[in-house]
């Protein structure tokens, strides 16, 4: 069965400080990885795409990795600020299909 | 439009009754989906509509879900006989095509509470 797990399932971090997410994914084929953003209440919004080839990828402070060989993701947050806080969720993307796997997210919530 | 429109935003309803929420995707987008996504869980894919092809059901939870789109324009998510259960976020995705070079723009969903 194509699973997505991500971890921690929650954190609470202090503004200003960075932390990592992890992914882990046994979709197969491969087509590509996401990594989304929900803040409560909205629809997810995509921070970074990543394929087979890609070992790493930012947006502003948002650096995303990917080890495809190992099947591992993870997303840095860098400087943390209190909009960061929501629920980032990784999405697996089947090669040569439409269905997106998705995992059940890390909540993220940064404090003063 | 600029972004994925759904309505209603919220929806409560009496159990057993029947419900339709809509979506209005991004002009242009061929691809559509709609994902549930219970409180504390992941989303679960439920329908993907491409085209004018066949939609692919095959997330659909029981008979009482079904879905239409009438070309590559608004789509909408019928419940019938509501169960407490179905109680969840439903989300409508689009996206330019179904092939992985586009990202999918999510609505904000509709929160339907079975009372």
């Amino acid at each position: 069965k194509n699973q997505v797990e991500q971890s921690p399932q929650s954190l609470i971090i202090l503004e200003g400080k960075n932390c990592t997410l992890q992914c882990n994914y046994t979709v197969s084929p491969f087509s590509n990885l996401r990594w989304y953003k929900q803040d409560t209440g909205r629809g997810p919004v995509s921070l970074t795409i990543m394929t087979f080839s890609e070992n790493t990828k930012s947006n502003g402070r948002y650096t995303a990795t990917l080890d495809a060989d190992t099947k591992q993701s993870s997303l840095h947050i860098t400087a943390s600020q209190l909009s960061d806080s929501a629920s980032y969720i990784c999405v697996v993307l089947t090669g040569g299909g439409n269905k997106l796997t998705f995992g059940t997210g890390t909540q993220l919530k940064v404090e003063l | 439009g600029a972004g994925v429109s759904q309505s209603p935003s919220n929806k409560v309803t009496e159990k057993g009754k029947d419900v339709e929420l809509r979506c209005d995707p991004i002009s242009g987008h061929t691809a559509l989906y709609w994902y549930r996504q219970r409180l504390g869980q992941g989303l679960e894919f439920l329908i993907y509509f491409q085209g004018n092809s066949a939609p692919d059901k095959s997330g659909l939870p029981s008979d009482r879900f079904s879905a239409e789109r009438t070309g590559e324009s608004v789509s909408t998510l019928t419940i019938q006989r509501t169960q407490q259960e179905d109680s969840a976020v439903y989300l409508c995705a689009s996206s330019l095509d179904s092939t992985a070079n586009y990202g999918y723009t999510f609505g904000s969903g509709t929160r339907l509470t079975v009372v």
